[in-house]
């Protein structure tokens, strides 16, 4: 079964500053998707960035980013020029390429934004 | 706004009651998923429907079951509640099975069991 661990529960950044959210993950694919999504104090749950396994390029969106590493099973997120805004809980989750794809999360990380 | 509607927003009930919890996914999408947020199990994967079947279980137990429609909005049934049934109860959805598609979240219902 896939598994997917984020080891750190909080962090912090000062505004305006870059923050790295680490996720390892582990599987027997070789194609699947990963994802970063984002839980702010409303709890809607909000796609971040989706990266591809096949695609070697790593994803970004606007100040969003990734550092995939197939081999070493790893992906994670940095956010460059942290806002106020980004404070919420952040998880990294995995998904088959298969017709019965859940989404497999991580415990989840609380970043909080400093000004 | 994901297009995902999910009603009631909070539902406070007593032990040993039952409920249901209503998605209507976005307008086209045939695949509704079911997600449950706990503090103690984290976001867990529940239950898959695809166009009125189901498709895939994950983590549910049997006092819950679920369904989808033929208006493809789905239900998922709570019943025998216990205090550890407190959660947040997500639906997705999404266009299709396979292939690179998104999965939608709606804004959740949040169950509290007293």
């Amino acid at each position: 079964a896939q598994t997917v661990t984020q080891s750190q529960p909080e962090m912090s950044v000062q505004e305006a500053e870059t923050v790295t959210l680490s996720c390892t993950y582990d599987t027997s694919e070789s194609d699947y998707y990963l994802f970063w999504y984002k839980q702010p104090p409303s709890r809607q749950m909000i796609l971040v960035i989706r990266q591809e396994a096949y695609k070697q390029q790593n994803a970004t969106e606007n100040r969003f980013s990734v550092n995939f590493q197939k081999a070493a099973k790893s992906f994670s997120l940095k956010i460059s020029d942290s806002q106020l805004g980004d404070a919420a809980m952040y998880f990294c989750a995995y998904r088959d390429t298969g017709a019965n794809s859940k989404l497999t999360f991580g415990k989840g990380i609380t970043l909080s934004v400093r000004p | 706004d994901s297009g995902v509607t999910q009603t009631p927003k909070h539902l406070i009930t007593a032990t040993g009651q039952r409920v249901t919890l209503r998605c209507s996914p976005r307008s086209g999408d045939l695949s509704v998923y079911w997600y449950q947020q706990s503090l103690d199990q984290g976001l867990q994967f529940l239950i898959q429907y695809y166009n009125g079947e189901e498709r895939a279980k994950g983590n549910i137990l049997e006092r819950f079951s679920a369904q989808q429609f033929p208006d493809l909005h789905s239900e998922l049934n709570l019943s025998s509640l216990e205090l550890g049934d407190s959660a947040l109860y997500f639906c997705a959805s999404s266009e299709s099975l396979a292939g690179s598609y998104e999965q939608y979240f709606g804004p959740g219902t949040r169950l509290t069991v007293t």
